[in-house]
Parts: structure tokens; C-alpha cells; sequence
């Protein structure tokens, strides 16, 4: 069974702080690491897709890393704002058409 | 484009009875996907499907069944609703495999009593 951890669960920051988050996934058999953004009563919505060991991905404020070789990827909020206020979700896929989720990082942004 | 779309966005059934959920997507995607969403459990794939007329178990397939007649269309069905099928249903598509992002329909809250 394939198992992709998120940690933490939840976390309360100021607004204006950074934050990071972790997902854990297999090493072996990796094809892609996905990042999804989840608001409350919305769908999922894709920040980032990497391939490739030492992947980094950026999108204003938010980024991303990759380490295939120690399964992990790092999700990194700089000066964070209520509206990034959302469930960060994860994804691996390894040669099997299969996406598995972690079960996502919800982080509060106090303002 | 109207991308993923899902009916219905919320039913209530009696233990036993049978609904089919719809989706659909505009975008030509020859891959698309069906998950539940529990509390504290992540979305869990129950079937996919790789094309028209081909489909496949995903991690929580039972009690369920797919067809995929066209490239745009894959409903769920549930035959006999039990009060372990209450949950939240997302359906998705997505380009290609795995390296591509997944693009998510508005979900439907099924409730079963």
C-alpha cells in the first residue's frame, strides 16, 4: 500500500509570516509529486507538478522543492495573507495512472 | 469552457436505493477519475478511467460501478446505498498521466440514512 504523509495536519499563523509544510512519499517507482490548493467549499486546484529530483517551483508567494531520492517535497508560504487561509494537498504518482493523496496540511492565516 | 461539472450537488438517499452521479468534461481529457472525500481521510480514488470504454478499480471500488461511453461523460453509479457511502464524491480529468494536473468538478454530497 502506498502511503503519502502530510504534516503537519493543521497550523495558525500570523499573517505576514512564512510557513512550510511537508509531504512524504515513496522513493521508489515516482513518475510525479503534485501540490493542490483547497479552499473551503471549493474544488482542489493544482499550484504545482514536479518530475524531476531538485524540482523547484514558484508562483508568487508560494514554491516548492523536491527530493525524489529521500521522498519528500517542501511547500513554502512567504508572508503569508488570510486569503492563503486553505487545505494544501498533496499528490504522488508512480507508473500506475494512479494519483494518491496525502490527507492535506489546513492552514489559518490570522490577520 | 465550462471544464468539470457534477449533478447533483447534494442527495440524500434511503439505505438500498440506487443514483447514478454525473460528470462530464468539455475539455477533451482522455483521463478522468472518481474519488470520495471523508473526514480526515484525503480523497481516495474509487475508479478511473484511461479512455472511452476502458475503465478501472481504483483504491475503494466497492459498492460502486463506472461506464465511460464517451470521452466526455463517466458516471458513477451506486446500486445499493448503505450508510458507509455517505461522503463527499469529486469527479476530475486531466490531459494525460500522472505528470499532468488534475482539474476537479464541485463535488456532490451524497448522504445515506
Amino acid at each position: 500500500i502506498l502511503n503519502v504523509e502530510q504534516s503537519p495536519q493543521s497550523l495558525h499563523v500570523q499573517e505576514g509570516d512564512s510557513t512550510n509544510f511537508t509531504c512524504s512519499f515513496p522513493s521508489s517507482n515516482f513518475y510525479a509529486l503534485h501540490w493542490y490548493r483547497w479552499e473551503t467549499a471549493k474544488s482542489p486546484e493544482a499550484l504545482f507538478v514536479m518530475t524531476l529530483n531538485g524540482d523547484e517551483k514558484k508562483k508568487g508567494r508560494i514554491s516548492a522543492t523536491l527530493n525524489t531520492k529521500e521522498g519528500y517535497s517542501y511547500l513554502y508560504i512567504k508572508g503569508s495573507q488570510p486569503e492563503d487561509s486553505a487545505t494544501y494537498l498533496c499528490a504522488f504518482t508512480g507508473g500506475t495512472y494512479k494519483y494518491i493523496f496525502g490527507t492535506g496540511t489546513r492552514l489559518k492565516v490570522l490577520a | 469552457n465550462a471544464g468539470v461539472t457534477q449533478t447533483p450537488k447534494f442527495r440524500i438517499l434511503k439505505i438500498g436505493q440506487s443514483m447514478t452521479l454525473q460528470c462530464a468534461q468539455d475539455m477533451n481529457h482522455n483521463y478522468m477519475y472518481w474519488y470520495r472525500q471523508d473526514p480526515g481521510m484525503g480523497l481516495k480514488l474509487i475508479y478511473y478511467s484511461v479512455g472511452a470504454g476502458i475503465t478501472d478499480k481504483g483504491e475503494v471500488p466497492n459498492g460502486y460501478n463506472v461506464s465511460r461511453s464517451t470521452t466526455e461523460d463517466f458516471p458513477l453509479r451506486l446500486e445499493l446505498a448503505a450508510p458507509s457511502q455517505t461522503s463527499v464524491y469529486f469527479c476530475a480529468s486531466s490531459y494525460g498521466q500522472e505528470a499532468y494536473e488534475q482539474y476537479f468538478g464541485p463535488g456532490t454530497r451524497l448522504t445515506v440514512t
